[in-house]
């Protein structure tokens, strides 16, 4: 059975640090891996996309990157700012679900200091 | 903004009651789901849809029903609410451009008295 581990759970840094976030999986048949972010009492929101022949995608400061030989996705934050803060979740749709039904990690909860 | 939404968003109900979430869509996207976010257990699936009549359960189905009589509509019903789904559950849509990218809506924060 497919688990989804994001460690650290929470995280505080300092405005203008670079900080990595992790997710592993734990079977590396995977379709896609995405990347979240929800805000306090918010849906989530789509941050990265990666399919599964893909190695890496970027968004603005956002950069994530995908191993799926030892079933691990980094998030990698560029110069962070306090509305940065936020929870960071990773998902995975495996591929022995047969359809497109997402995993999720429990999630990074995130707070850039001022 | 993937055009979706959740009616209600919120609402307080009491035990043995039946309740139904609503999701619509305006993006044509194939496959519907409907989770809940529970603090200690992340979000959990509890039913999906990969088009319309066509719905299967997650992991945590049991006390809900869903239907999709329509592409734009996903209807999630407790049948008989209980004070364990009290909750946030959390609507979802992919499908659309092949890549299968999942997109929320805003959530329902439901109160089971």
């Amino acid at each position: 059975k497919q688990e989804v581990t994001q460690i650290p759970a929470a995280l505080s840094v300092p405005e203008g640090e670079n900080l990595v976030l992790n997710c592993s999986f734990t079977d590396s048949a995977i379709y896609n891996l995405q990347w979240f972010r929800q805000d306090p009492g918010k849906g989530l929101t789509s941050l990265l996309l990666i399919q599964s022949s893909q190695r890496e995608q970027t968004s603005g400061r956002l950069n994530a990157s995908l191993d799926k030989s030892s079933g691990r996705s980094t998030l990698y934050i560029a110069a962070s700012q306090p509305g940065d803060s936020a929870t960071y979740l990773c998902a995975v749709v495996p591929t022995t679900s047969g359809t497109y039904k997402y995993i999720f990690g429990t999630g990074t909860r995130l707070k850039v200091l001022a | 903004d993937a055009g979706i939404t959740q009616s209600p968003r919120h609402k307080v109900t009491e035990t043995g009651t039946p309740v139904t979430l609503r999701c619509h869509q305006t993006e044509n996207h194939r496959y519907m789901y409907w989770y809940r976010q529970d603090p200690g257990h992340g979000l959990r699936l509890i039913h999906y849809s990969y088009g319309v009549k066509d719905t299967d359960k997650g992991e945590v189905s049991d006390g809900y029903s869903v239907s999709r009589s329509k592409t734009e509509d996903f209807l999630l019903t407790l049948e008989s609410a209980t004070s364990s789904q009290t909750s946030v559950y959390f609507c979802a849509i992919s499908g659309r451009d092949g890549t299968y990218e999942q997109y929320f809506g805003p959530g329902t924060r439901l109160t089971v008295t």
